[in-house]
């Protein structure tokens, strides 16, 4: 079984602050990528990597960078968090080509 | 990026019901996807469909790749409240690495 380990399932930050989220995939997989999950807008996708020090940005990458040094761990980075990046989070991996994304279990991150 | 339109949004059907639910893009893609997101946790991978026409079962659940390509059908046979949970469809174009998904369908199961 595909296993996508997220490191926190809720997390509370300072406004300003540095955040990281990390993202361990256990199954060799090139692609990872991070969304935010917000009521009413469904996922929306922030990075995505295809291969390590590889990235893409999605829609909304904004606020956020990425990084990737190794093929199993892809990190999302809030610079300076702002109230409005309080949502759920959630990274996911797949292999290339049309296979399905394999999600972890979401981070909730609330910004005060 | 495209944000697929699936309806319903919401569901409230008493148990053993039947439940049905669709997704429509403005593109064609290649994959289907169906996946299941209870309270609390990531969304997990309920069927996944890969040519036009194609009907997939898992279970209770049944869906189809649309002829046209733009849109995919998800049905739930005598629902039971272990069902309750939000539904994404998610869909691919050809050659992307990426998906767009729908907003969901939160289904309430009454027992």
């Amino acid at each position: 079984d595909v296993k996508v380990t997220q490191s926190s399932r809720y997390l509370v930050k300072r406004t300003g602050e540095k955040v990281f989220l990390e993202c361990v995939q256990d199954m060799d997989h090139e692609n990872m990528f991070w969304y935010r999950q917000d009521p009413g807008l469904g996922l929306r996708l922030i990075y995505f990597s295809y291969d390590v020090k590889m990235k893409e940005k999605g829609d909304i990458p904004e606020g956020y960078s990425v990084s990737r040094e190794k093929k199993e761990r892809f990190s999302l980075i809030l610079e300076s968090a702002s109230t409005n990046q309080t949502s759920m989070y959630l990274c996911a991996s797949s292999v290339v080509g049309g296979s399905p994304q394999h999600f972890g279990d979401g981070t909730r991150l609330s910004i005060l | 990026g495209q944000q697929l339109n699936q309806s319903p949004q919401s569901m409230f059907i008493q148990e053993g019901e039947d439940v049905s639910m669709n997704c429509t893009s403005s593109s064609i893609f290649n994959t289907w996807l169906w996946y299941k997101q209870d309270p609390g946790e990531g969304p997990v991978l309920l069927i996944a469909l890969y040519k036009a026409g194609e009907l997939t079962s898992n279970g209770r659940l049944t869906a189809q790749f649309g002829i046209t390509r733009k849109d995919s059908f998800l049905n739930i046979s005598a629902s039971i409240p272990s069902d309750v949970g939000i539904y994404f469809c998610a869909g691919r174009e050809t050659g992307a690495n990426n998906l767009f998904f729908g907003t969901g369908t939160r289904l309430t199961v009454i027992p």
